[in-house]
This record gives C-alpha cells, sequence and structure tokens, in this order.
C-alpha cells in the first residue's frame, strides 16, 4: 500500500518568503498525486492535483508542484506567500494503484508572519 | 452542482453514551463515501470506505461503525463512546465507477466530537 510522508510539520515563514514543502510517496509509476490545503475553520479543499503530462502543476492561489518521478516526490511551492496562506497543508495519493481511497501525509502547519 | 454536508459540527458527549454522526451528499448518484479521522500531527486516517448502499469496509480496527442506508447518506455511529473516539472527523466523497473519477476527493465541513 502507498504511503506519504511530509517532513516539515510546523513552517513559519515571514511574508513574501518562498516556501517549499516536501512530500514523498512509496510507489512509482503512474500515479496520481494531490495537495489539500485547510485554512483556519474551514473544510479541507483542493489544492492542485497530478494525473499525466507536464510534470510542473499550476494550482490556485499562485501554488505549484512539480512531479519528480525519479525521487517520488511531489513538492509544493510557492515564490512569494502571504499572511492569508497560513494553513494546513496535505498531500495525498492513492492507496493503491488506481483506487479511491487516498492516503494523507501527516500535514505542514503553515504560519505566516507579517 | 454536488455538495456536501455532514452534522452535527461539534458534539460533546460523555463516556459510553452512543454517537451518531451524519454525511449527505446531493447532486450526485452512486458516489463513493469515504470518512476520515483527523488528528493534530497525524495526518488524516481512513476510517470506511463505501461504493454502495449497504458496502462498507473497515479501514482500521476501532470502536465505531458505519452505515450507508440510502445512496447519498452516510452515517459514523457507536454504541458506546470511548475517550480515545476524541477527534474531527470528515465525511467526503468521490464520483464513483459509472462518474469516473481521477481519485479526488469532495469534504465536508467536519464535525468535533469530544468525549468526556
Amino acid at each position: 500500500a502507498q504511503s506519504v510522508s511530509q517532513h516539515n510539520h510546523h513552517v513559519i515563514l515571514s511574508e513574501a518568503a518562498s516556501l517549499e514543502l516536501g512530500c514523498n510517496y512509496s510507489y512509482g509509476g503512474t500515479v496520481n498525486l494531490f495537495w489539500y490545503v485547510q485554512y483556519p475553520g474551514q473544510h479541507l479543499q483542493l489544492l492542485l492535483k497530478y494525473f499525466s503530462g507536464d510534470p510542473l502543476v499550476k494550482g490556485i492561489k499562485g501554488f505549484e508542484a512539480e512531479f519528480i518521478k525519479s525521487k517520488f516526490s511531489f513538492n509544493l511551492r510557492k515564490p512569494s506567500v502571504q499572511w492569508s496562506d497560513t494553513a494546513e497543508y496535505f498531500c495525498a495519493a492513492p492507496q493503491e494503484r488506481g483506487g479511491n481511497k487516498l492516503t494523507f501525509g501527516t500535514g505542514t502547519q503553515l504560519k505566516v508572519e507579517l | 452542482s454536488q455538495t456536501i454536508h455532514q452534522w452535527p459540527a461539534t458534539l460533546v458527549q460523555p463516556v459510553g453514551s452512543p454517537l451518531s454522526l451524519e454525511c449527505t451528499v446531493e447532486g450526485t448518484s452512486n458516489p463513493n463515501l469515504y470518512w476520515y479521522r483527523q488528528a493534530a500531527g497525524r495526518g488524516l486516517q481512513l476510517l470506511f470506505y463505501s461504493v454502495g448502499i449497504g458496502q462498507i469496509s473497515s479501514e482500521v480496527p476501532q470502536n465505531l461503525s458505519a452505515s450507508r442506508p440510502q445512496d447519498r447518506q452516510f452515517i459514523l455511529s457507536s454504541k458506546k463512546l470511548l475517550l480515545s473516539d476524541s477527534g474531527f472527523y470528515l465525511c467526503a466523497w468521490s464520483p464513483g465507477l459509472a462518474g469516473g473519477g481521477t481519485g479526488e476527493l469532495f469534504f465536508g465541513e467536519g464535525s468535533r466530537l469530544t468525549v468526556l
């Protein structure tokens, strides 16, 4: 079964700083990958997703993620964070190849300070 | 458009009392339905998965159970709550086989359960 690892549990940045959150998954080949975000007091929502094609995926609010097959990674990036990006971020992948059940990483709590 | 709702949003229950959390989906048919539990520092843990009415897959051993009495209704229950059942419970749906699907999940607002 798939496992998803997020190595940064808590990240604190100043506004305008660049962000990169790490995500590694355990098995390769064709895999769908997701980043979800949970803003304070809000429900979990999709930030971006990779299914196939261009390994650089653009999401909402200026976020992007790069799928690097050789490294089993799908890191989330944003060139310049804003205070409103304060949230918890989760990386996810299907539990089994082609399956519908998602396995989530432990999450990264991002705090952006003014 | 599709919507998902779960309730209650907040619940405080004594140890040993029963539990019922309800989740409904609108605007789609034959969805896959999920119950996850979110714990701080531990991410989201899949508890139950359902592909159709009466079809429930339990993902982890636990004190909870799930039922799907109707196509778009998913209920999380317990006969006797334990302290360790406290947590934030999330219901989610994804398109079923006929509806296509890429693994993306759509989440409800969550229910925070505190067992005292």
